[in-house]
């Protein structure tokens, strides 16, 4: 069975301080991983697929990076609107489903 | 472009009574998903569609659950009766197509049971 692990469940910054976001996976045959942004009362916000360990992607002040076993997502001096969830999905290769983690709730502190 | 579509937003309901809640995918997107998310958890799919045709409905609690995409556009989830246990955001997800990762979310259902 897929398993999505995301560390920490929380994390506050101070405005500017950079940080990382983890996610480990346990998938047999990986065919994505995706980083989703959630803001409260919304739905997931699509950010990043990642379908190859070595394989990054760079999206503002976001960067998502992939290994075999856990992808990590690099924020560089954040700002208070950087605040949100940010889950992390994987999709096997015999499938279409999505296998969420928890999620990681970030506040950035002015 | 019109996002995906949801309806309504929130809804309180007292237990046993019976719920709908409707999704208007993005137009032209051929695959719909439903998906659950409590509250502090990552989204679990519910059932997917292939345009009519419900492809993947494991995770489906068809004792009270059902689902309906009639004409492979509109989609509407419904629990009856309602439990307790089921208060929870209902999401609806559309993806450009079947061989796209990208899934384009609504805003969700609120659903509080009392």
């Amino acid at each position: 069975e897929d398993q999505v692990t995301q560390s920490p469940e929380a994390l506050r910054l101070q405005e500017g301080e950079s940080s990382s976001l983890n996610c480990s996976y346990t998938v047999s045959g990986l065919r994505g991983l995706f980083w989703y942004r959630q803001d409260p009362g919304k739905g997931p916000e699509f950010l990043f697929t990642l379908y190859s360990a070595g394989e990054e992607k760079e999206k503002e002040r976001l960067k998502a990076t992939l290994t075999k076993k856990e992808s990590f997502l690099h924020i560089t001096a954040p700002k208070p609107e950087d605040s949100a969830t940010y889950l992390c999905a994987v999709r096997e290769s015999s499938g279409d489903k999505l296998t969420f983690g928890t999620g990681t709730r970030l506040a950035v502190r002015p | 472009e019109a996002g995906v579509v949801q309806s309504p937003r929130y809804k309180i309901i007292e237990k046993k009574q019976p719920v709908a809640f409707w999704c208007n995918p993005i137009s032209g997107h051929n695959t719909l998903y439903w998906y659950l998310q409590n509250l502090g958890q990552g989204p679990e799919l519910l059932i997917r569609y292939e345009n009519e045709e419900a492809v993947d409905d494991s995770q489906l609690p068809k004792d009270r659950f059902s689902a309906e995409r009639l004409k492979g556009v509109d989609s509407t989830l419904k629990i009856q009766p309602a439990e307790l246990g089921d208060s929870a955001v209902y999401l609806c997800a559309s993806p450009e197509d079947r061989g796209y990762n990208e899934q384009f979310f609504g805003p969700g259902t609120r659903l509080t049971v009392l």
